[in-house]
């Protein structure tokens, strides 16, 4: 099974801030690497696909960068309804499909 | 607009049963590879079945055996049949869409809880 690790599990951040979480798989999946948001009592929303590619409608604040292991998601400035938790997600080949253990931005 | 509504959550017992179901409405539910996701409380995500256009089904290997997952395409209906429940099953379940092309799920239903408990 391909394990992704995400990091932090936990920032800290300020309206305005650049935010960088990072999300390794344990062997290669190619660019096939999904970014989720997820506010409490909501279900997750897709900002990323292939790694780089912005949903429709997903502010261009939010970008993916990666390939092979190494994955990250970057928020240029971050907005007050950006707080929330972020999952990574592999889907190069199930079963099965994983996600990483999420990061949670809160405000400083 | 484009939906998919959780429904058949509830509590019950270890060792039973249950079926959720999942009401695809807007887009063309027969062409999409469908899936549920779980998250417990608190926890992250954890994919618990897919289904492709084909019938064809895949688990991991947490529920293999005990969840079966099926579709009703004259329905536009996905079902989750969990039979030998346990207490590490209890979660909050989400249907969610495949989109062909982003290899991403693009929808997802609000979730539906299930209780496992005596």
């Amino acid at each position: 099974d391909i394990q992704l690790t995400q990091s932090p599990s936990f920032l800290s951040a300020s309206v305005g801030d650049r935010v960088t979480i990072t999300c390794r798989a344990s062997q290669g999946i190619s660019s096939y690497l999904a970014w989720y948001q997820q506010k409490p009592g909501k279900a997750p929303k897709l900002l990323i696909y292939a790694a780089s590619t912005l949903q429709s409608g997903v502010p261009s604040r939010f970008s993916g960068s990666g390939s092979g292991t190494e994955f990250t998601l970057t928020i240029s400035s971050l907005q007050p309804e950006d707080f929330a938790t972020y999952y990574c997600q592999q889907l190069n080949s199930y079963p099965p499909l994983t996600f990483g253990g999420g990061t949670k931005v809160e405000i400083k | 607009e484009v939906q998919l509504v959780e429904s058949g959550g509830g509590l019950v017992q270890p060792g039973g049963s249950l079926r959720l179901s999942c009401a695809a409405s807007g887009f063309t539910f027969s062409s999409y590879d469908m899936h549920w996701v779980r998250q417990a409380t608190g926890k992250g995500l954890e994919w618990v079945s897919a289904i492709g256009t084909a019938g064809d089904t895949y688990y991991p290997g947490s529920v293999k055996g005990r969840f079966t997952i099926s579709r009703e395409n004259a329905k536009n209906s996905l079902y989750l049949q969990m039979n030998s429940l346990r207490a590490e099953d209890t979660a909050v379940y989400y249907c969610a869409r495949y989109g062909p092309g982003i290899d991403a799920f693009d929808i997802w239903g609000q979730g539906t809880m299930v209780t496992v408990s005596s």
